[in-house]
Order: C-alpha cells, then sequence, then structure tokens
C-alpha cells in the first residue's frame, strides 16, 4: 500500500537558519504530493503542493520538488522565522475516487530566535 | 466564512459510553472525511464519503460508525468508547479528487477513561 516516511523530529533551529525536512513516499501509479502545517491548536492547513512529476510547490518561502526518480518531496527554506514554528505533515493522494490522504508521522519544529 | 467546524472541541467519556461528533462544512464540498491523530503516527483515515448518503471504510474503521444525512454534515459516532480511542479527531472536506486541496477542522480531543 501507499506509505510516506518524514524524517524523525524534533527539529530545533536558530532564526534565519536553513530549512530541510525530508520526506520520501512508496505508491502505486502517479500521486499527487502535498505539505500540510499544523499550528499550535489548530487543524491542518495546506502548504503547498504538487501533481507531477518534477513540479515544484511553493507557499510562503518554503518551497519542495516531486523527484520521481528518488521518490522525495522534501521541504525547504532557505530563512526561517520564530512564526514557521509548527508541526510539518508530508502527504500523498492516489488521486482514485477520493482524496484518502496517506501522511507521514510529522515533523515538529521549533524556531529559536 | 466558517470553513469546516467540528463539535465538540474537548470531551472526556468513560469506557462503554457513547457519543457523537459533528462537523459541518459550508463551502459545498462533495467528500468528507474523519481523521484520528495519534503522536509519532500522523492522520490515519477512519471513515470518509463521497456525497451525501454514501459513507466507506478508511484504515481505521473499527468501533467507530458515521453517516451523512446531509451533504454539510459527516457525523462520526462511537457506540462503546475504549481507551484505544483516546485521541484528537480531525474532520476534513475538499471539492473534488486527487489533487485538490483538503480543509480541515481544528479538531476534537477526547479521552476515554
Amino acid at each position: 500500500g501507499n506509505s510516506v516516511t518524514q524524517m524523525e523530529g524534533p527539529v530545533t533551529l536558530s532564526e534565519e537558519a536553513f530549512l530541510t525536512i525530508n520526506c520520501t513516499y512508496t505508491a502505486t501509479g502517479y500521486p499527487s504530493l502535498f505539505w500540510y502545517v499544523q499550528y499550535p491548536g489548530e487543524g491542518l492547513q495546506l502548504l503547498l503542493k504538487a501533481t507531477k512529476a518534477d513540479d515544484k510547490g511553493s507557499n510562503k518561502g518554503f518551497e519542495a520538488t516531486y523527484r520521481k526518480e528518488t521518490t522525495s518531496f522534501h521541504l525547504e527554506k532557505g530563512s526561517v522565522q520564530v512564526s514557521d514554528s509548527a508541526v510539518y505533515f508530508c502527504a500523498l493522494s492516489d488521486r482514485q475516487g477520493a482524496q484518502k490522504l496517506v501522511f507521514g508521522q510529522g515533523t515538529r519544529l521549533t524556531i529559536n530566535p | 466564512n466558517a470553513g469546516v467546524t467540528q463539535t465538540p472541541k474537548f470531551r472526556v467519556l468513560k469506557t462503554g459510553q457513547s457519543m457523537t461528533l459533528l462537523c459541518a462544512q459550508d463551502m459545498n464540498h462533495e467528500y468528507m472525511y474523519w481523521y484520528r491523530q495519534d503522536p509519532g503516527m500522523g492522520l490515519r483515515l477512519i471513515h470518509y464519503s463521497v456525497g451525501e448518503g454514501t459513507t466507506a471504510k478508511g484504515e481505521v474503521p473499527d468501533g467507530y460508525n458515521v453517516s451523512r444525512l446531509k451533504k454539510q454534515n459527516f457525523l462520526l459516532g462511537l457506540e462503546s468508547a475504549a481507551p484505544s480511542q483516546t485521541s484528537v479527531y480531525f474532520c476534513a472536506s475538499s471539492y473534488d479528487r486527487g489533487n485538490t486541496e483538503a480543509f480541515f477542522g481544528q479538531g476534537t480531543r477526547l479521552t476515554v477513561v
């Protein structure tokens, strides 16, 4: 079946540091890939997405590229801020029928000033 | 603009009690989902619906029932609560399948003692 594996957290960085959160997936066919973010006390919200190989999703300074050859969708940001502290989830959808998302385990990110 | 609203936000149940979690969306979405979030495991799909009057099982459906009598509402029921059902429950909705964004509610924290 489909699965998503994220780098284990928690991750703690200083403000303005470079961020990478690794995500790899296993899926049949050509899934859509997503990064969702969960701020404290809130539900998940979409951060960015990519729907086909070599697509780059970007939002709020975050980027991720759909790499079919390495089955990866790593999240990057060049200079993190304290407000980026949250839990980040990588997810995929197989695009067949309902959008049943398969999530990674989540990575808790803390940015210190 | 409410989006996806879940009630209640918190609940403590005794083992064997029953309860219903309500999810309401005002975006006229066809698809609705119930997930549970447990530490270190990301979110897992419990049940979902592809339209009014339809329901289907997800990854972890045992011990739960659902109903979608109206397009805007999706109810999750626990007939006889167990400590293993202690979790944070999230409802989500999406307009279409595949690569569209899923919108999440703020979650219901349920503790079964």
